[in-house]
């Protein structure tokens, strides 16, 4: 595998179920993010982590949980979610400095029922 | 805060025709300008990007873009574009923060 890898692609899940998004990066990158992708909507941050530690939060609500437990991998854990959060979610990765290229994924097409 | 606009959500256009995409910005610090790709579902793919020097900046697919400071725009043109062009452009700053900031995305359909 090469660049950035996300699994699933697709995901249904009921606004009970608990459901983990995976990203992984095979480009030896240090800094590891989380977009949502939102119809007619610019792309939102919601996540970013330096070195496996999380140094940006951009007001994501609590229903997600982000983990990153080595430089390689990235989850998004989701619980009780609602219909409103049905997007695309992209993961990126880069070096990690200003300017640096992002890497993305393909994304998880996320539908909350 | 920085903040980016793109001022048209569609372009279509015929094939072999030039094109401009727009990008203006909104930053009270320097930024680092990038255009963006996103073809039917997949992920984004860096076109090009602007750190510093020269303000033409030459990407792949025949693309460029040129930074001009004082009217704050990072605009991405390309001569004569292909029907394999049609996809979803993104224009995004990086203040330095590791956190890109895009627009809102424009949707460029190249018809025969």
């Amino acid at each position: 595998e090469t660049g950035v890898t996300q699994t699933p692609r697709h995901l249904v899940m009921g606004m009970t179920n608990k459901k983990s998004l995976k990203c992984e990066q095979h480009l030896g990158h240090n800094a590891m993010y989380w977009y949502k992708q939102s119809a007619k909507k610019p792309l939102e941050l919601m996540f970013v982590y330096n070195f496996k530690e999380q140094t940006e939060n951009n007001s994501v609500p609590s229903r997600f949980s982000p983990e990153c437990p080595n430089s390689s991998h990235l989850f998004l854990h989701l619980h009780t979610l609602q219909p409103e959060d049905s997007a695309l979610y992209l993961c990126a990765s880069s070096q990690g400095g200003g300017g640096d290229e992002q890497f993305f994924g393909p994304g998880t097409r996320l539908t909350v029922l | 805060a920085q903040s980016v606009t793109q001022l048209d959500s569609q372009v279509p256009v015929f094939e072999e025709a030039p094109v401009e995409l727009r990008c203006n910005y909104s930053s009270s610090v320097s930024v680092y300008l990038f255009w963006y790709v996103q073809y039917p579902n997949q992920g984004l793919q860096l076109l090009l990007k602007y750190l510093s020097g020269s303000t033409l900046v030459k990407g792949i697919n025949g693309f460029e873009a040129e930074f001009n400071k004082s009217q704050t725009s990072f605009h991405l043109r390309k001569p004569s574009v292909h029907i394999s062009d049609t996809a979803e452009y993104f224009c995004a700053v990086d203040t330095g923060r590791r956190a890109l900031t895009f627009g809102s995305g424009t949707r460029l359909q190249v018809q025969p």
